[in-house]
Order: C-alpha cells, then sequence, then structure tokens
C-alpha cells in the first residue's frame, strides 16, 4: 500500500512569514499533486508535478518534487491569510487510484 | 463551465436508515471518484466509476456502493448506517480515468449519523 505522510500536521504562523510543509513515501510515484481545501468546500488542485526535481511556481507557492520522485514540498513565500487551508498532496503511479495525504491545516495569522 | 454539484449538502440520518448521495460531474467528464473525509482518516478512497463501469475500489465494507448513469452522474448508498459513516463525502469528477488524472472536487455531503 502506498503511503504519503505529511508534515507538519498543524502549523500556525504570522503574516509575512515564510513557510515550507513536506510530503513524503517510501514509494515512487509518477506524479504528484497538491491541492488547498477552505472550510466547506472541496479541494481545489493548485499544482502537478510529474518530472523528478522538477520545481513550479504559483506566485508565492513554490513546489518541489523530489531526484527520487517519493517526495514534494511547498513553500509559501510572506504568508498571507488568505493562504490559510487544508493543504493535501495526492500521488498517483499509472493507473493506480490517487493516494492522499493527511493534509496540513495552515493558519495564517494577521 | 457548470463544476461538479453534489446534492444534498448536508444530511442527518439516524443509524440503521440508509442513504443516497448524488454527484453531477463536470460536463464531458466520464470519471467520477467518491471519497469519505474525516478529521481522523483525512480523505480515504471508496470507488471510482468511469463510462458506466468501477474501475477502482477502496477497502470499504460492502454497505458503500455506487452506481454510475450514462450521463456520467454518480449516485453513493450506504446502507444500514452507523455512527462512524458520519463524514464529508466529496466527489471527484476527471476527464479520464488513472490516478495521474487531476480531481475536480465538488463542495461535499456532510453526513451526520445519529
Amino acid at each position: 500500500t502506498q503511503l504519503l505522510e505529511q508534515s507538519p500536521q498543524f502549523l500556525s504562523i504570522q503574516e509575512g512569514e515564510n513557510l515550507t510543509v513536506y510530503c513524503n513515501s517510501s514509494s515512487v510515484f509518477s506524479s504528484l499533486q497538491w491541492y488547498r481545501q477552505e472550510p466547506g468546500e472541496g479541494p481545489v488542485l493548485l499544482v502537478t508535478v510529474v518530472t523528478g526535481g522538477e520545481v513550479k511556481k504559483l506566485k508565492r507557492l513554490t513546489f518541489q518534487f523530489g531526484d527520487a520522485r517519493k517526495d514534494s514540498s511547498l513553500h509559501i513565500t510572506a504568508a498571507q491569510p488568505g493562504d490559510t487551508g487544508l493543504y493535501l498532496c495526492a500521488g498517483a503511479s499509472g493507473a493506480q487510484k490517487l493516494v492522499f495525504g493527511q493534509g496540513t491545516r495552515l493558519t495564517i495569522n494577521p | 463551465k457548470a463544476g461538479v454539484t453534489q446534492t444534498p449538502r448536508y444530511l442527518i440520518k439516524t443509524r440503521g436508515q440508509q442513504v443516497t448521495l448524488s454527484c453531477s460531474p463536470i460536463s464531458g467528464h466520464r470519471s467520477v471518484s467518491w471519497y469519505q473525509q474525516t478529521p481522523g482518516q483525512g480523505l480515504q478512497f471508496l470507488f471510482e466509476y468511469f463510462s458506466e463501469t468501477q474501475r477502482n475500489k477502496g477497502n470499504f465494507p460492502g454497505r458503500f456502493s455506487g452506481r454510475q448513469f450514462s450521463n456520467s452522474r454518480s449516485e453513493m448508498n450506504v446502507s444500514t448506517l452507523e455512527l462512524g459513516d458520519s463524514a464529508l463525502y466529496l466527489c471527484a469528477s476527471s476527464g479520464r480515468t488513472g490516478g495521474t488524472s487531476p480531481l475536480h472536487f465538488g463542495n461535499g455531503t456532510r453526513l451526520t449519523v445519529t
């Protein structure tokens, strides 16, 4: 069974600070997706990374896929209250179902 | 383009009853997946349907079942409800089957079993 572990589970920081959340596995994934979920809503796809070592930037968010395609990180620069939410990583391997991590609940305090 | 629509948004049921949840995917999407989300277990995969056929199934008891219609709309049914079935049930659609496809989620049905 493929498992994805996210850390930290909870993170509360002040507006303007930088942060990194991690998504780790002992399994290799062909691609990895990051989602953000806000209260009362479903998860929304932020990015998909498919190549080992790939780095993608989405405004203040930087996503990296590990060289061995077993891990990923999300770095947020100058966090804002609007970044608050549950961040989920999900790994895919061929035709297998998408496997989700437990999520990192991020709170940005004004 | 309309997003994924789930109905109802909230449900309160009594233990032992059954419930049916509905999901309308994005127009043109033929794959529909269902997930159960709880604070303790996170997002747990229930099943995926593509062109009216179940393609993948998670590790849930047989009380959980689903189906997909020819217009790609999907329903999931839970029979003999238990207190532990209280959760947010999320439906997601995709343009193709397989784990590499990005998922478009609805806002879920919050089920409370008392």
